[in-house]
């Protein structure tokens, strides 16, 4: 069953409007951890931002922020004022905690964004 | 100075073949991963490693055998590369197994 879904198609949104990216995921656990990955063309994987299960604030990070839910199971990334070099897939995924070590992240399919000027 | 880093970043090679990826982190973690990105860009865990120990084995053909010769590293090593092999594999690191997980540049691996 998938754990981390992300159905949105591609999106198109203009330079310095704020885009949201929507992430639900599947879990009983009641510890776990959300990630938002960004892969540009250039195709490396870099970290946005961490939601753990148990913090009570959304995380922020610079221009992103997480928009989390948890009865919902949402975890919506948030990015302001958006630039040119924001276009990439954004991958949201989920940390199951497992025993020590044995952590996994489960990943979504992706949102490609595309940034205009 | 890069976190992680892989080698090479490009890997080209015939069907039958046997390659190898190395990644190394600099970071200080104790737990390593490889990943795996298909065509399709879905992303999946591969293996993982602790303190050199080999933790999650997901269902993996065993002609990839990771190799953890230490903290700091944790090589791919692949036998009789097959078509469906061709992919995106990436290195991850993470403090503790609970830590945040910082990925390396990738290394795409096409079998002709």
């Amino acid at each position: 069953a998938q754990k981390i879904t992300q159905t949105q198609p591609g999106m198109f949104v203009q330079e310095k409007e704020a885009v949201t990216l929507d992430c639900t995921y599947d879990t009983s656990d009641q510890s776990y951890g959300l990630f938002w990955y960004k892969q540009p063309s250039s195709g490396e994987m870099i970290f946005l931002i961490y939601q753990g299960s148990y913090d009570e604030q959304n995380a922020t990070e610079g221009r992103y922020s997480l928009n989390f839910q948890k009865a919902r199971k949402s975890a919506n990334l948030v990015i302001s004022a958006s630039q040119l070099g924001d276009s990439a897939m954004y991958f949201c995924a989920m940390r199951e905690e497992g025993f020590y070590g044995n952590n996994r992240l489960a990943f979504g399919k992706g949102n490609q964004v595309v940034v205009i000027p | 100075d890069t976190a992680v880093s892989q080698t090479p970043k490009y890997l080209v090679t015939q069907m039958g073949n046997d390659k190898s990826i190395k990644c190394e982190q600099n970071l200080g973690h104790d737990t390593m991963y490889w990943y795996k990105q298909d065509s399709k860009k879905f992303l999946k865990i591969m293996f993982s490693y602790n303190n050199k120990e080999l933790i999650i084995n997901e269902t993996v053909p065993n002609r990839f055998s990771p190799k953890s010769p230490d903290k700091a590293h944790l090589n791919l090593h692949i036998n009789s590369l097959e078509l469906g092999d061709s992919a995106v594999y990436f290195c991850a690191a993470a403090a503790g197994g609970f830590g945040k997980q910082f990925f390396g540049p990738g290394t795409r691996l096409t079998v002709l």
